[in-house]
């Protein structure tokens, strides 16, 4: 049974290149949750997706993040025109969306550098 | 706005040594509350969760925490640590009633486990 995977772990850019990261949830999960880890920070939550439908994206920069979860195929982080302090661990979450707590199940990151 | 403080940020134990981690949050409303666990190089993984109930809830690997609702913390305990346990761990809340379950993560406290 496979949990959550992100691909690719480990992405290294350019500033002013496109950075795109993919994340799968663990089948039957129909709410993913992205989260960015800054060197000795916590995870901050960037956005909350169910299939097709942004929910919450209270998180995200107003510019150059954007996010999708399309009806079919994974979901999908860009970031345009990445900039140095877009260098980060981004996590990926998936949860079933059947129970009120929605626990949600990590993916193991993207390592995004920028140089 | 909800927010999550664990005050400590390393700590430096010797096997056999207990543990208690501090972790508070502040929201008026219901919460559900976790501490996730992330081991070098893996993702992260769930200790423990707390939805309603006994506030006193165990987790995998001896460990265990405790909701104190009049003193909003979620403290998490391990009587006799050992050096596996060595890790980054993260208390996390969400507000079921707020619309959205993205997650509040603490900033994380560093636990190394000295041999």
């Amino acid at each position: 049974n496979a949990g959550v995977m992100q691909n690719p772990r480990h992405l290294v850019r350019r500033r002013g290149q496109e950075a795109r990261l993919r994340c799968s949830p663990m089948k039957g999960h129909s709410h993913v949750y992205w989260y960015r880890q800054l060197p000795e920070e916590g995870l901050k939550f960037m956005v909350y997706l169910q299939k097709e439908n942004i929910i919450d994206e209270s998180g995200m920069p107003k510019e150059r993040f954007s996010a999708e979860f399309p009806k079919e195929g994974p979901s999908i982080l860009r970031i345009q025109q990445v900039v140095r302090g877009d260098s980060a661990a981004y996590f990926c979450a998936s949860s079933p969306g059947t129970s009120g707590a929605h626990e949600q199940f990590f993916g193991p990151g993207t390592r995004l550098t920028v140089l | 706005a909800q927010s999550v403080s664990q005050h400590n940020h390393h700590v430096i134990l010797s096997e056999a040594a207990s543990l208690e981690l501090g972790c508070n949050y502040s929201y008026g409303g219901t919460v559900n509350l976790f501490w996730y666990v992330q081991y070098p190089g893996q993702h992260l993984q769930l200790l423990l969760k707390y939805f309603s109930g006994d506030p006193l809830v165990k987790g995998i690997k001896g460990f265990e925490a405790e909701f104190i609702k009049s003193k909003f913390s979620f403290n998490l305990r391990k009587p006799s640590v050992q050096w596996s346990d060595t890790a980054e761990y993260f208390c996390a809340v969400n507000a079921p009633d707020s619309g959205t379950y993205k997650y509040i993560f603490g900033t994380g406290t560093r636990l190394k486990v000295l041999a």
